[in-house]
């Protein structure tokens, strides 16, 4: 089945270490995200890469690096950096080529804790 | 900048109820219009979009209209299940496939 999955599916941190989030597809899409989703609020884009060895900040990248060394996978490093990172991260994947009209698919989520 | 404004939840319908939950839009240009919903602990999956102007986008009995004179793409449901409840958000497409997401309305519906 194709799809995006993203793992561990729940992670606890000390603070002051960095902690690496993985997500990968299957669908050949292009186009791959992060966001992050803090309790009643709605999705935050962190970083996005539209091709292999690139990528570009998002809303909130501050505290967050990625890499994009192969198309199907995304990896999100939240480092010491980030004040505040306990949150829900969610990774998505779209064409590139689609004009903005199809949809972005969606992982099923990772969410960090930090203790 | 493009946004997304949804009306604050939570939603509590009863079984069998009908379901709006309002969703307006700024943005530049014509973008796609989008609802998703997210289950509990879960990631978001697409429940229906819009591309053009009064577009209609269904799936599952949901319903939403592509109204570019209000900037709205409101989603509406005859009569809601229990199975319904979970959030749903409103988005659109913003510059370089990127989507701008509303805040969220989480629906409970009660037997």
């Amino acid at each position: 089945d194709g799809g995006i999955t993203q793992s561990p599916k729940y992670l606890f941190r000390k603070e002051g270490q960095n902690v690496t989030l993985s997500c990968e597809q299957n669908l050949n899409h292009d186009a791959m995200y992060w966001y992050r989703q803090d309790p009643g609020q709605g999705l935050r884009l962190i970083y996005y890469s539209h091709i292999v060895n690139d990528f570009q900040k998002g809303d909130i990248a501050e505290g967050y690096s990625v890499s994009r060394e192969k198309k199907e996978s995304f990896p999100l490093t939240v480092t010491s950096a980030q004040k505040n990172p306990t949150a829900f991260y969610l990774c998505a994947s779209i064409p590139y080529s689609t004009g903005g009209l199809n949809e972005q698919f969606f992982g099923p989520g990772t969410r960090l804790t930090v203790l | 900048g493009d946004s997304v404004t949804q009306m604050e939840g939570p939603v509590t319908l009863s079984e069998e109820a009908f379901l709006t939950i309002n969703c307006t839009y700024t943005a530049t240009g014509y973008p796609s219009l989008f609802w998703y919903v997210q289950y509990p602990g879960e990631g978001l999956q697409l429940l229906l979009k819009a591309t053009k102007a009064d577009d209609k986008g269904s799936n599952k009995g949901f319903e939403a209209t592509y109204r570019k004179e209000t900037t709205s793409f409101h989603l509406e449901k005859g009569s809601v299940q229990v199975s319904d409840s979970a959030v749903y958000f409103c988005a659109l497409s913003g510059g370089y496939n990127k989507l701008i997401f509303g805040a969220g309305t989480r629906l409970a519906v009660h037997p």
